[in-house]
């Protein structure tokens, strides 16, 4: 089946050290969106990839960077996670050229920061 | 500023009894609503979406209601199950691109009781 899949699904990480977040997707589409959720409250997008346009909000850290080696992968990339970056990281996938396209949303990976 | 507002954050009703899900915006300029079902440990999934040029769509058990003067939507869900336990989010969107990231709520836990 065609699908969005997030690595790992729990992530701990310490205090100021790197980590990586990954996402696949089989559903060949080319937009993809990296989205924050903290407990309680709504999915914030923090930047999605037009093909191979970036696309940063403005109010995202510049903490927070993404690479995108090819349609089926992206990644997110935390440079010095702080205490309050501990979240559910959802990755989502869209194709454009549909009149109301849909997002498919992978598991999410939750972070934890000590 | 929250641009999708879903005021009730828990609702509870009973199996074969009617659930309604509101939800408000205040940007006129999104002319595309979604709703996403999602359970524990798992993704959000679409579950229905609107259009600002229509005012109803219907899903089977799934009714989405739009009110664009009042800025409001709703779902209905008729007859309510306990399969439909999950936490739903209202979602916007601007344009009938598929590069338009969606804006969410924050979610309502609904529970269906049996």
């Amino acid at each position: 089946d065609a699908m969005v899949i997030q690595n790992p699904r729990y992530q701990v990480t310490q205090f100021g050290k790197p980590v990586t977040l990954s996402c696949s997707q089989t559903l060949n589409h080319n937009v993809m969106y990296w989205y924050q959720q903290k407990s309680s409250q709504a999915p914030k997008l923090l930047f999605h990839y037009y093909d191979k346009d970036f696309n940063n909000e403005a109010d995202t850290p510049d903490n927070f960077q993404s690479r995108r080696p090819n349609t089926s992968f992206c990644f997110l990339d935390i440079r010095s996670p702080g205490l309050g970056d501990a979240a559910m990281y959802l990755c989502a996938t869209s194709r454009t050229g549909l009149v109301l396209d849909e997002q498919f949303f992978g598991p999410g990976t939750r972070l934890t920061v000590l | 500023d929250q641009q999708v507002k879903q005021n009730s954050p828990s609702l509870s009703v009973q199996e074969g009894r009617i659930s309604i899900l509101n939800c408000d915006y205040t940007n006129s300029m999104f002319d595309y609503f979604l709703w996403y079902k999602k359970y524990p440990a798992e993704g959000p999934t679409f579950l229905i979406s609107i259009s600002s040029i229509k005012d109803k769509n219907e899903d089977g058990r799934f009714t989405v209601f739009l009110n664009k003067s009042a800025k409001h939507l709703s779902l209905h869900i008729v007859p309510s199950q306990p399969g439909d336990s999950a936490v739903y989010f209202c979602a916007a969107k601007r344009g009938d691109t598929g590069r338009r990231a969606l804006t969410f709520g924050s979610g309502t836990r609904l529970q269906v009781q049996p």
